[in-house]
């Protein structure tokens, strides 16, 4: 059980936009930056998102991420169906002095 | 290109040992912290470990605290993790992850993952 939860699944047509919810405490989100990764099963993850809202090169826009409180969000517009994928925040934690991973959203792209 | 590529996984028995290494090139190894992220089966990401750029310090999760131990040798371009005392609940895909960021970590660049399977 991760100190990070996250929905397990969220779906949205193509082009349409979806939010991924990833909520922490004061104890990591809340007093740290927040990272995001994209996965594709049997492929190793992605970095779309890192310092809480800020995107690698390569990555485009349709990926943005955002923080409030505890709480940290991604983004993603124009939903395409190679979007289909397990997305995953990461943050550092005080109290556990260990970086964590929430448990992962699956993404379908009706 | 950056590229990371993970050996030693493998079947092992419980209670048994075993070493991955993550052999590092297109970049100047020395100057990043690394660190190693599991998977098990149908499951999601676990921050195994991670280490300083110069190997000045090392940082676990509680879960293999005791029992994984991280290493680099910047000479030879690798990082390590030798695990011992494993059990069924370190079955997983093991990747190394270089940290890109500076305010924080973050891991731009993963290998492709080797597998370790804990069994008898």
């Amino acid at each position: 059980q991760s100190v990070l939860t996250q929905p397990p699944s969220v779906s949205a047509a193509p082009g349409q936009k979806v939010t991924i919810s990833c909520s922490g405490s004061s104890s990591n989100i809340g007093n740290n930056y927040v990272s995001w990764y994209q996965q594709v099963p049997g492929t190793a993850p992605k970095l779309l998102i890192y310092e809480n809202n800020k995107r690698p090169s390569g990555i485009p826009d349709r990926f943005s991420g955002s923080k409030s409180g505890t709480s940290a969000t991604l983004g993603i517009t124009g939903l395409q169906t190679g979007d289909e994928a397990d997305y995953s925040c990461g943050t550092w934690d005080n109290s556990l002095s260990a970086w964590v991973f929430g448990g992962g959203t699956k993404l379908t792209v009706l | 290109q950056v590229q990371l590529v993970e050996s030693g996984g493998g079947v092992v028995q419980p209670g048994r040992s075993l070493s991955l290494s993550c052999a590092a090139s297109g970049f100047t190894f020395r100057n990043y912290g690394m660190h190693w992220v599991r998977q098990a089966p149908g499951k999601g990401l676990e921050w195994v470990a991670g280490i300083r750029y110069d190997g000045s310090k090392k940082y676990y999760a509680d879960s293999v605290q005791g029992r994984f131990t991280i290493s680099r040798d910047n000479s030879e371009n690798t990082l390590y993790m030798q695990m011992n005392s494993l059990g069924a609940e370190d079955t997983a895909v093991y990747y190394c992850a270089r940290d890109d960021c500076t305010n924080t970590w973050c891991y731009a660049y993963w290998g492709q993952g080797t597998l370790v399977t804990v069994s008898s």
